[in-house]
């Protein structure tokens, strides 16, 4: 069945450093989510991405839906302690509208 | 505040136990889900519910039940809690099941069973 694969699993940074992570799938996507989520909360929707090559921006975050459509990538500038968390891509299932998440990339920023 | 709310938030049960997670939304949205939280495995999907008086399987079934009660509220059932199912549930909901549009989560329930 079809796999999004994240990296890296895991980042520890200082506090002002840029992040980059990205986020692989087996099939094609038409559709590139991402998402935050905090320690006992669920996730929270950041960025929506939907034509290859796409590059969307909210605030400090950037992503971009990578032009093989097999990938996309998601950067955060200036990191900030509030960044901590767990950030997960997701995408339609092929054949279907249910998402499929990532394994996830854990994000912690020290101060 | 508009959203999903979950309850309960923890809960531990013993192995053979039943139990019901309960899921409501106030978004008018159409669309319910329940995933589950393992660590390293992402969120996978259980059951979903393309709107009120439909439901259908999701990635990893076995061993569970739902109920779309009616537009708001979607329940998960363990008829016979195991172990295995010691995870954190998440309940989403959508406007429809239809490719770009993002879920909404509730802040999860964190089950334990023993």
């Amino acid at each position: 069945g079809q796999q999004l694969n994240q990296s890296p699993q895991s980042m520890f940074i200082q506090e002002g450093e840029d992040v980059s992570m990205n986020c692989t799938s087996s099939s094609i996507f038409n559709t590139w989510l991402w998402y935050k989520q905090e320690p006992g909360e669920g996730p929270v929707l950041l960025i929506a991405l939907y034509k290859a090559g796409e590059l969307t921006s909210n605030g400090r975050l950037t992503a971009q839906f990578g032009i093989t459509r097999k990938d996309s990538f998601l950067n955060i500038s200036a990191s900030i302690p509030s960044d901590v968390g767990i950030y997960f891509c997701a995408g339609p299932h092929s054949g279907t509208y249910k998402y499929i998440f990532g394994t996830g990339t854990r994000l912690k920023v020290l101060a | 505040n508009a959203g999903v709310t979950q309850t309960p938030k923890f809960q531990v049960l013993k192995t053979g136990q039943s139990m019901t997670l309960q899921c409501a939304q106030d978004m008018n949205h159409n669309s319910m889900y329940w995933y589950r939280q393992d660590p390293g495995m992402g969120l996978r999907l259980i059951y979903y519910s393309a709107s009120e008086g439909t439901t259908d399987k999701g990635e990893v079934p076995n061993g569970y039940n739902v109920s779309r009660l009616n537009k708001r509220e979607f329940s998960l059932r363990l008829e016979s809690a195991a172990p295995s199912q010691t995870s954190v549930y998440f309940c989403a909901s959508s406007e429809a099941l239809r490719t770009g549009v993002g879920y909404t989560f509730g802040s999860g329930t964190r089950l334990t069973v023993v």
